[in-house]
């Protein structure tokens, strides 16, 4: 079983409907990181979050460490929000990240 | 602006023959890393550097090989590539945590390295 776990896997929406992506994770971490890889290839980091809530424009980032469950969710989804979002980990006690396999979503217009 | 740049985007070679790719940032990050990404797969460690003259293995480092000799630059190296290198790369720097000893702060990806090995 992964240590980091997405769904769903592919998402294609209308623009305008409200995305919700999740990930679940199996170990104790100090924080979580969602990016977002556009079809060029770069990865962006768009949030890193250790409790709650955060907020960036569109984009909300929620995360409830007991459950070890973040969701990252878009309203007002519009078609340049196509992209792979991929939420990460921390390796416990090591400096690197492990990844979900990540989520592509479209979303049309 | 703060950014991590990588070099080239885009390579075309042959088995055997040696590469480096480039990578640099200007963030004065202690920690960097590269990454392989392949469908179904993932992105995956290859190795990393926590400072200067400090570098590890991480979760695929076979037929790699990497050096940090200046804090900004991080190279990976490819003495013989092989067609099962054929990947996409990213190179990632951070800030190092000591307390707590794990990756809870920002990373800075560079644009990526699309390899194919024929």
């Amino acid at each position: 079983k992964n240590e980091v776990e997405q769904s769903p896997q592919n998402l294609t929406a209308q623009e305008g409907e409200f995305i919700t992506i999740n990930c679940s994770y199996s170990v104790g971490i100090s924080a979580l990181h969602w990016l977002q890889q556009h079809p060029g290839g770069g990865i962006v980091s768009l949030f890193m979050l250790s409790s709650g809530k955060k907020k960036h424009g569109r984009l909300i980032a929620t995360i409830n460490i007991q459950e070890k469950h973040s969701s990252l969710h878009i309203t007002a989804s519009h078609p340049r929000d196509s992209a792979v979002y991929i939420c990460a980990v921390p390796h416990q006690g090591a400096q690197k990240l492990v990844f979900g396999q990540g989520t592509r979503l479209t979303i049309n217009p | 602006e703060a950014q991590v740049t990588q070099n080239p985007r885009y390579l075309i070679t042959v088995t055997g023959k040696k590469l480096t790719v480039t990578c640099s940032q200007n963030m004065n990050h202690e920690y960097m890393s590269w990454y392989r990404q392949d469908p179904g797969l993932g992105l995956r460690q290859i190795y990393y550097s926590m400072n200067v003259e400090v570098t590890d293995k991480g979760d695929v480092p076979e037929g790699y090989k990497v050096s940090r000799k200046e804090k900004r630059n991080f190279p990976l190296i490819l003495e013989s590539p092989s067609p099962n290198q054929t990947s996409l790369y990213f190179c990632a720097s951070s800030t190092l945590n000591r307390v707590p000893y794990d990756m809870n702060t920002e990373a800075f990806f560079g644009q990526g390295t699309r390899l194919t090995v024929v």
